[in-house]
């Protein structure tokens, strides 16, 4: 299967500061990304689209000020998580379809945030 | 309610049973079905994914989707202990890739 990669695994910040996550498809390009937000024993929550070239999607209830989302090139998105505050403490994941099949989507490892 | 609803479980069996994971859902226009494996603290890996209704096998799994009941089902013969993990179900509608992702089943086989 395809591979998609997220850097860093995890990342300890202090309240207030921002913190960015990389999301790369390793061996196909992905002109659309997904991060979706993970809790606890929980299921994964799909925060917003990344569209490479324009403008990200978000769903409802999240704040695009807050999540930054940019898509700079076929294989690359980043999330940049604004002045953090220790509730945004989690696990993000992004996934990446594959061209022309878009339900198939391959994920990458999860990034677990903490904010102190 | 819930788009998709899935048991969170656990669910405990013993090596080589036979184990049966469900997810119901309420939106009729969800078209691309799809189960997903988690292992603790990383991102989901895709194991089966089946277009309507009908069944589809790949190995020890079996997926069936029973549209009119909005019904889902993953199947694993003779599991194993290496089979212990998260398991997810994901549904799309179409071709925007947005996935609607169950509570996901936790599974543990005992040696």
């Amino acid at each position: 299967g395809a591979v998609v990669s997220q850097h860093p695994s995890r990342v300890i910040c202090k309240s207030g500061t921002s913190v960015k996550i990389e999301c790369r498809s390793l061996d196909f390009q992905a002109t659309t990304m997904f991060w979706y937000r993970q809790f606890p024993k929980q299921s994964l929550m799909l925060m917003a689209t990344s569209n490479e070239g324009s403008k990200a999607t978000y769903e409802q209830g999240v704040e695009k000020d807050k999540f930054l989302i940019n898509h700079a090139s076929l294989t690359l998105s980043t999330l940049t998580v604004t002045s953090a505050h220790p509730e945004d403490s989690s696990f993000y994941i992004c996934s990446a379809p594959v061209r022309d099949f878009p339900y198939e989507q391959y994920f990458g490892p999860g990034t677990r945030l903490t904010v102190t | 309610q819930k788009e998709v609803e899935q048991d969170p479980g656990p669910l405990s069996v013993p090596e080589g049973a036979i184990v049966s994971l469900n997810c119901t859902y309420s939106n009729s226009a969800f078209q691309y079905f799809m189960w997903y494996r988690q292992y603790s603290r990383k991102g989901p890996e895709l194991l089966m994914y089946t277009y309507s209704s009908g069944n589809k096998e790949d190995g020890r799994f079996t997926a069936q989707v029973d549209k009119s009941s909005k019904y889902i089902s993953l199947f694993i013969r003779d599991s194993q202990p290496s089979d212990s993990a998260t398991y997810l179900c994901a549904m799309s509608t179409g071709n925007t890739g947005k996935l609607i992702f169950g509570q996901g089943t936790t599974l543990q086989v005992k040696p």
